[in-house]
């Protein structure tokens, strides 16, 4: 199994529409979590960071099932400029601490 | 937050050249980090570049070709040597800060070897 499993997609999101994509995690010891978005031909930046159960800011929620290991990121009222990759990365990973990727979901708003 | 500069943002190499990546930061920092991203993938880890030592190169990717300096504490560079096609990526460089985890990254450097 790898230590970070995401569903690549891409998926079709309605513009307007709510919408939910998970990321599993082996690393049991993994203490904190983070939610980074890639656009295209730019560099990764941090969307939101994860300690407890959950986190919201806006139209993002982010929530943590740490008995099933997982985190999921909830877009709601999606935008056009939601279309993005994101990236989840449980900290700190196996081999240490270093910021290791999953392959990322790739949401694709459209009107 | 850290402030990186990376150069240069792009390049086209002939095949069996080699290429050197700089990053700059604004602040000290302890760890480094170099990652590929090939195109249409997520970022894969090259290395960690640690001050006053050798990079720790993970599994995969080692010093003969990717070589690293790390001379001082706000600055790495990367080195990929003997080019072929198949190392046309982009390369990032990275830095977390300790108090929260936060990766930050440079602008990045799409390279093409033909």
């Amino acid at each position: 199994r790898k230590e970070v499993e995401q569903d690549p997609g891409p998926f079709n999101v309605p513009e307007g529409a709510t919408v939910a994509f998970n990321c599993t995690y082996s690393n049991s010891a993994s203490q904190s979590f983070f939610w980074y978005r890639q656009d295209c031909r730019k560099e990764p930046k941090l969307l939101m960071s994860v300690y407890s159960s959950g986190n919201e800011d806006g139209r993002f929620t982010a929530q943590l099932n740490r008995a099933s290991q997982y985190i999921s990121l909830l877009i709601r009222d999606s935008k056009l400029s939601d279309s993005a990759t994101y990236l989840c990365v449980p900290y700190p990973h196996t081999g240490g601490f270093k910021t290791i990727f999953g392959a990322g979901t790739r949401p694709f708003v459209k009107a | 937050s850290a402030v990186i500069s990376q150069k240069p943002s792009r390049d086209i190499c002939q095949r069996g050249t080699s290429l050197t990546i700089q990053c700059q930061v604004d602040s000290q920092v302890t760890m480094m980090f170099w990652y590929r991203q090939q195109p249409g993938q997520s970022l894969t880890l090259i290395a960690t570049a640690n001050q006053g030592s050798e990079a720790t190169y993970e599994s995969g990717f080692v010093i003969d070709k990717f070589p690293i300096s790390r001379p001082n504490l706000t600055f790495s560079t990367l080195t990929v040597s003997n080019m072929s096609p198949e190392d046309s990526s982009i390369y990032l460089c990275s830095v977390d800060k300790p108090e929260n985890t936060e990766a930050f990254f440079g602008q990045g450097t799409r390279l093409t070897v033909v």
